[in-house]
């Protein structure tokens, strides 16, 4: 089916285990996007990708680690999980980013998101 | 510190009135703010963006105003149904460097 979609969509985890959340989307889109969101919190970028091999921090970047060799995938790796990284993960794409007035923008599609439990 | 505020409280509505839902934000000065739509356990889905030298959108049953002096955004649902319930989000550009940052959502409740 096209679209974005995330694996899994329930995990599991212990303390300073490696984890792996999938992000696969089949528009081709140049952008892509990992946020958390936890209660009470909008929202918070972990890192995102203008193209196949460049990505960049966002706001909450550390503990977390991501690739891009490919258009359609962007897997996000928790080297060594924490409780604190509990949570649900959104995986985002996007056609182009907006750059303020006369430039083109694309809205953000999500997939249906990841919820993480590290114990 | 650049901040965004939507009410934290679930806003409750009788079926068939407008909801209007508040975005306020601080020490920012985007050039867009786009709202979403987020049902429990999925994604937000996209609804509206708004640019800064544009005062009002609107989209069906929706209307969405934008109050750069004011520093503050509205979104309305006219003619709210019970299908309208979920919680809606904020986001605004950031112009330095195209990220978008999130508001925490406003729950919105349609009563029948």
């Amino acid at each position: 089916d096209a679209g974005i979609t995330q694996s899994p969509r329930y995990k599991i985890t212990e303390t300073g285990r490696q984890v792996t959340l999938m992000c696969h989307q089949t528009w081709s889109h140049s952008y892509m996007f990992w946020y958390r969101q936890d209660l009470g919190h909008g929202l918070r970028l972990i890192y995102y990708s203008a193209a196949a091999d460049i990505t960049d921090k966002g706001e909450v970047p550390d503990g977390y680690v991501v690739s891009r060799s490919k258009t359609e995938n962007f897997p996000l790796t928790l080297e060594s999980a924490t409780r604190s990284q509990t949570s649900v993960y959104f995986c985002a794409s996007s056609e182009s980013l907006a750059g303020g007035l006369g430039s083109s923008y694309n809205e953000q599609f999500f997939g249906p998101g990841t919820r993480l439990t590290v114990l | 510190s650049q901040k965004i505020e939507q009410n934290s409280e679930a806003l409750n509505i009788q079926e068939g009135k407008t909801a209007t839902l508040t975005c306020n934000y601080t020490n920012y000065s985007p050039a867009y703010l786009q709202w979403y739509r987020q049902d429990p356990g999925r994604g937000p889905v996209f609804l509206l963006l708004i640019r800064e030298n544009e005062k009002e959108k609107r989209k069906e049953r929706l209307k969405v105003t934008f109050d750069t002096t004011l520093k503050q955004s509205l979104f309305h649902i006219t003619a709210s149904q019970p299908a309208d319930s979920a919680t809606y989000l904020c986001a605004l550009d950031q112009s330095s460097n195209y990220q978008l940052i999130w508001g925490a959502g406003t729950k919105l409740i349609i009563k029948p």
